[in-house]
C-alpha cells in the first residue's frame, strides 16, 4: 500500500533554478529514502536520511525531514535537463528492513 | 558487479501463452523484490524473497509465478494473464534479507532497468 504522499505530481522549471519536492508519511519509519527514475527505466537510488537526522546532503541534493510533521523534502539546485525525471520518495519501516514508495513526483527541467 | 540485470527488455505474449521473466544479481544480496509498475504510478511490490525463501506476496494473482533458484537468480512466472497486467515489471535486490532488524541503510534497493510486458 502506498505511505507517502508526494507534491507537486509535477513540477516544471527552467534549468538553472531550484527544484523542490515534497513528501508526507503516515506511520513512524526507520528512514526515509529518495528515488529518481528515468521514463520507462529502473529507480536508482539517490539519498537516504535516517529517523534521527534532519538534514543531509549530497552533491546538488538537499533533503530534509521532519518527523514531527511527517514530511520530508528534496531540493535539487542549480537543476539540468539531464534532471528530468520521476522522483519517489520511500519509507522503510521501524525495522527498517521493508520500503513503501510515494506516489512521486515528475520533474521536467527546460533547456 | 553492482547491477541487477533484467531480461527480456520487452515482451509481448497473449494471453493463453506462458513465458517467464528473469533477473540476475551478483552482489551478493539476500533480498530479492518483485514490484509491478502502471504509467505515473509508484512501484507497486509484489514479492519479496528472502534468503531464498518467499516471505511476501501481496495478494498477487496465481496467474504470477515467483521462483528463486538460487541466492542470485529470481524468476517471475507468467501464464494466463490479462491485459490489464500489461506493466514495467521492475526486480530489485537490497543487502539483508526480511527478519533481521537491520542497520539503517541497508534496505536500499539496487534496481534493474525493468522488463516491459505487453498483453494482447
Amino acid at each position: 500500500s502506498q505511505q507517502g504522499e508526494e507534491d507537486p505530481q509535477a513540477l516544471s522549471i527552467q534549468e538553472g533554478e531550484n527544484a523542490t519536492m515534497n513528501c508526507s508519511y503516515k506511520t513512524s519509519i526507520n528512514n526515509l529514502q529518495w528515488y529518481r527514475q528515468n521514463s520507462g527505466r529502473g529507480l536508482v537510488h539517490l539519498i537516504l536520511i535516517r529517523s534521527n537526522e534532519r538534514e543531509k546532503h549530497s552533491g546538488r541534493l538537499r533533503v530534509t525531514l521532519d518527523t514531527s510533521k511527517k514530511s520530508s523534502s528534496l531540493l535539487i539546485t542549480a537543476s539540468r535537463a539531464a534532471d528530468t525525471a520521476s522522483y519517489f520518495c520511500a519509507t522503510a519501516n521501524n525495522a527498517g528492513n521493508m520500503l513503501t514508495f510515494g506516489g512521486g513526483t515528475r520533474l521536467m527541467v527546460k533547456p | 558487479d553492482t547491477e541487477v540485470t533484467q531480461t527480456p527488455k520487452h515482451l509481448v505474449m497473449g494471453m493463453t501463452n506462458k513465458k517467464s521473466l528473469k533477473c540476475e544479481q551478483h552482489m551478493g544480496h539476500r533480498a530479492m523484490y518483485w514490484y509491478k509498475q502502471k504509467a505515473k504510478k509508484p512501484p507497486e511490490l509484489m514479492f519479496v524473497y528472502s534468503y531464498e525463501k518467499l516471505s511476501i506476496n501481496e495478494s498477487v494473482p496465481s496467474r504470477f509465478s515467483p521462483e528463486c533458484p538460487n541466492s542470485s537468480l529470481l524468476n517471475l512466472h507468467l501464464h494466463a494473464l490479462q491485459p490489464e497486467d500489461s506493466a514495467l515489471y521492475l526486480c530489485a535486490s537490497s543487502q539483508v534479507g526480511l527478519g533481521n532488524r537491520v542497520f539503517s541503510g541497508a534496505n536500499v534497493l539496487t534496481f534493474g532497468a525493468g522488463s516491459r510486458l505487453t498483453v494482447l
